[in-house]
Parts: structure tokens; C-alpha cells; sequence
């Protein structure tokens, strides 16, 4: 069992290019989120999906969107990539059971916007 | 809004010290709180999560506690070792679905 896996590892992308990062979980979780992380700032929530299907916005949502087409599949694009989304984006899920739900994080893509 | 406070950002210890992490957040209206491990350049490891409706958990040598009303958690390590240098994140969630606020971490640091 992989868990969660994301791709690219890492990537340098000129500033306006558009790009997708993947997210396969093989959990069957029905929950899923993607976070960036930031030297000082810490983690936060960009989206997140309760459910294949649905999306919410989280704390830093602009310049980013999601689908949720099937249960496994999470992605998250950057239209037109802007230098201050240089950061570690993180995939999670969980099975989205409430008060005992534990998040499983990937490995992280390390994006450069240039 | 929820925030989560997480003092000192670093910390040095001897090998097989006792040591305490705090975490502190704002709104007591929780549904758990959650400690994650995260060594350089990787992801996020799961550790202990306390519903809340609990006051502590334990998983070998760390024990997590919880006091909702003051708004605080502690993370207890035992007998640290130099392989539990790495970084430890305090997170809540405050709605059923499950959304977590995170801390900024605590790097800690375990010398030989």
C-alpha cells in the first residue's frame, strides 16, 4: 500500500505557466486537502474535498483551483504560476469520520515559481 | 478564528532528557487535536490524536494530554533519543469536516 504519492517531486516553473500537481491516495478515503508550507508561516489549507465531487476553499485559496472527479484523485492547478507561490505543497486525506479522523500527508512537491 | 500557538520554535536537549512540547489554540470548541512529526524535506507522520472528549493519549514513549477549557495540549517525550530529533506540529479541528488548523511547529533537537 503507497498511501498518498505526489508528482512532480519537484519543479521550477516560470512565472505565468500554468501547472497541475497530482495527488493519488489508495486509501479509499472520502476526504482530501492540499496544503502549502511556508518558512515562518507554517502550514495552511488551500482546498480541501469532504467527499469525490464536492470542494471548499480554505485559508489561501486565490490563484488555485481543484476538481474531485473519482475518490483517489486530488489535483491541484495553478492557472498562471506567481513567484510568491514558491512553496511545499502537501496532499492529505482521511476517512473523514469526524472526531477520530487522522490526516495522512504525502511526501510534498517543492515548487519554485520563477 | 482558530489560531495555534506553538513556544519555543526550537529547542536543544541531552539525550534522555524528559521533555515537554506546548501547544496552545484560542477556541476551545474543538473536535481533536492532532501532534504530527515531520523530519527535513518530508511530509507529515500522525502521532496522537486526542478526541475531544479525552484528556491524554499514549503510544510508547510519548504521551499527549489535553485541557480543552484553558486551551492547551502537552507532549510528553520519554527518555528522548537522538532519532526523535525532528520537528513536532500541534493541529485542531474545529468542524466536522475535519479541517486542522496547524501550529508553526517546535524543532527539536536530541544531542548525542
Amino acid at each position: 500500500i503507497a498511501g498518498i504519492t505526489q508528482a512532480p517531486t519537484s519543479q521550477i516553473l516560470a512565472a505565468g505557466r500554468r501547472m497541475t500537481l497530482r495527488c493519488t491516495q489508495d486509501m479509499r478515503h472520502n476526504a482530501m486537502y492540499w496544503y502549502r508550507q511556508d518558512l515562518g508561516l507554517g502550514l495552511r489549507l488551500i482546498h480541501y474535498s469532504n467527499t469525490a465531487g464536492t470542494t471548499g476553499k480554505g485559508e489561501v485559496p486565490d490563484g488555485y483551483s481543484v476538481s474531485r472527479a473519482n475518490t483517489d484523485d486530488f489535483p491541484l492547478t495553478l492557472a498562471s504560476a506567481v513567484p510568491s507561490q514558491t512553496s511545499v505543497y502537501f496532499c492529505a486525506s482521511s476517512d473523514g469520520s469526524g472526531v477520530t479522523d487522522t490526516q495522512y500527508f504525502g511526501p510534498g512537491t517543492r515548487l519554485t515559481v520563477l | 478564528k482558530q489560531e495555534v500557538t506553538q513556544i519555543p520554535a526550537a529547542l536543544s536537549v541531552p539525550e534522555g532528557e524528559n521533555l515537554v512540547l506546548n501547544c496552545s489554540f484560542t477556541d476551545s470548541a474543538i473536535y481533536n487535536l492532532q501532534w504530527f512529526r515531520q523530519d527535513p524535506g518530508k511530509g507529515l507522520t500522525s502521532l496522537l490524536l486526542i478526541q475531544s472528549s479525552q484528556r491524554e493519549q499514549t503510544s510508547g514513549r510519548l504521551n499527549a494530554s489535553l485541557d480543552k477549557s484553558s486551551g492547551r495540549s502537552t507532549l510528553y517525550i520519554a527518555a528522548s533519543q537522538p532519532g526523535d530529533s525532528a520537528t513536532y506540529l500541534c493541529a485542531v479541528s474545529t468542524g466536522a469536516n475535519s479541517k486542522l488548523t496547524f501550529g508553526k511547529g517546535i524543532t527539536l533537537s536530541v544531542r548525542p
